[in-house]
């Protein structure tokens, strides 16, 4: 089935610990973003990429880095954690459908949730 | 600066007790609204999209509706399986791709 897939689902890290959580679409889409998502506050757009080689800041880009080497692949990394940080983390792409009103109708990932002691 | 706001943030309805969610949205150039429902534990899982003023959408117990200024989730006789967060977001001309998320309505259906 197509869709988009996050690694890992739990993680627990120590303040100033690194680590990348892995996202995966297998729509051949070119645009994919991450959001983290925290009580009260909504889903936030980390960074997004509308293509292989390109992404740029979301809302809340501090503290996280990413990249884009591949259409399929859009890891994003943690490189010194942070208590701030712990929050369920999102990884999304547009579905096939809708492509042609020019609107996004994003499918998400079931998402990383990340713990910093 | 686009921005979405949902009300109420939690809902507590009887089965078979109709209600409302509105989201109120500012946006430069409304490309797009959309409503997602999120079940405990897993990722946001897509509705409706609406695009222009006066358009409606409907799915089962579900029907959406879009103002220039709001979108209503009306919610006709619903079951215990309704229980869920739903979410709005809206897609402007100006944030390229971007959706910009409201916080969510908390929807809990009693038997």
């Amino acid at each position: 089935n197509a869709g988009v897939t996050q690694t890992p689902k739990f993680q627990v890290l120590k303040t100033g610990q690194s680590m990348t959580l892995q996202c995966a679409q297998d729509m051949n889409h070119e645009y994919m973003s991450w959001y983290r998502q925290d009580p009260g506050m909504g889903l936030r757009l980390i960074h997004y990429s509308v293509g292989a080689g390109i992404t740029d800041q979301g809302e809340v880009p501090n503290g996280y880095n990413v990249s884009r080497s591949t259409t399929e692949d859009f890891p994003l990394r943690l490189l010194s954690a942070a208590p701030s940080q712990t929050s369920v983390y999102f990884c999304a792409s547009p579905a096939p459908r809708d492509n042609s009103s020019g609107a996004n109708v994003l499918t998400f990932g079931a998402g990383s949730r990340l713990t910093v002691l | 600066e686009d921005q979405v706001t949902q009300s109420p943030e939690a809902l507590r309805l009887q089965e078979g007790e109709s209600s409302s969610l509105n989201c109120s949205y500012t946006v430069s150039g409304l490309r797009g609204l959309f409503w997602y429902r999120q079940d405990p534990g897993k990722g946001p899982e897509f509705l409706f999209t609406l695009y222009s003023a006066g358009e409606e959408k409907e799915k089962e117990r579900l029907k959406a509706t879009l103002t220039k200024k709001e979108s209503f989730l009306h919610i006709t006789a619903p079951k215990p399986e309704d229980s869920a967060t739903y979410l709005c977001a809206v897609l402007g001309s100006s944030n390229t791709g971007k959706l910009i998320f409201g916080q969510g309505t908390t929807l809990q259906v009693k038997p």
